[in-house]
């Protein structure tokens, strides 16, 4: 059963500082993965995905992700936070049908 | 385009009531699923479609049903509500059900059970 684990359910940086948010996934076949975005009081909106074509997915925003499947990993990265990032990032994995499966997000606080 | 609409924003119920959330999308997209957002764990899915006319359960599906009678609406329904049900409940689609489609997410349903 596939599956995705998210280390680290707050990450607080600071302004102009690296982001990196992980995940990591359980799939029994190459799987397709996302990260979606909530900002508060609102739906998820997507922020970039890998469907097996190049493992640096470029998203939204400035953030990348780099699938690597020798530490079955998605991190999530952006190398300088703004404070309009400060949000939830919710990691997803589906394979064949378009059940995602969500991990439980990591909320990330950006400070001046 | 509207996207995916949901309605009510916001719902207080009595435990026992019954009510239909409604969810609607303009894209002519075949898949439409439902999730509830609680913290710490992430979103679930609840029930999905990949077509009008057909439905099946996601993750955690007791006490809810749906329907698909159209592309365009996939309204979920609360038979007698619990306090456990407090949630907020997105809706989404999407285009096909190859697996690498972009989801689109609705606001959301905040729903409060007493």
């Amino acid at each position: 059963a596939q599956s995705v684990t998210q280390l680290g359910s707050h990450v607080s940086v600071s302004e102009g500082a690296l982001v990196l948010l992980r995940c990591n996934y359980s799939s029994s076949v190459p799987p397709y993965l996302f990260w979606y975005v909530q900002y508060p009081n609102q739906g998820l909106q997507l922020l970039l995905k890998y469907t097996s074509a190049a493992t640096l997915v470029k998203g939204i925003n400035g953030f990348e992700a780099e699938f690597k499947k020798s530490e079955t990993s998605f991190h999530l990265t952006k190398p300088s936070a703004h404070m309009s990032d400060a949000a939830e990032y919710f990691c997803a994995v589906s394979e064949v049908t378009d059940k995602l499966i969500f991990g439980t997000g990591t909320r990330l606080q950006v400070f001046p | 385009n509207a996207g995916v609409t949901q309605t009510p924003k916001f719902q207080v119920l009595k435990t026992g009531q019954s009510m239909t959330l409604q969810c609607a999308q303009d894209m002519n997209h075949e898949y439409m699923s439902w999730y509830r957002q609680d913290p710490g764990m992430g979103l679930r899915l609840i029930h999905y479609s990949v077509g009008a006319g057909i439905t099946d359960q996601g993750e955690v599906p007791n006490g809810y049903n749906v329907s698909r009678s159209t592309t365009e609406d996939f309204p979920l329904r609360l038979l007698s509500a619990a306090p456990s049900q407090t949630s907020v409940y997105f809706c989404a689609s999407s285009w096909g059900t190859s697996g690498e489609e972009t989801q689109y997410f609705g606001p959301g349903t905040r729903l409060l059970v007493l």
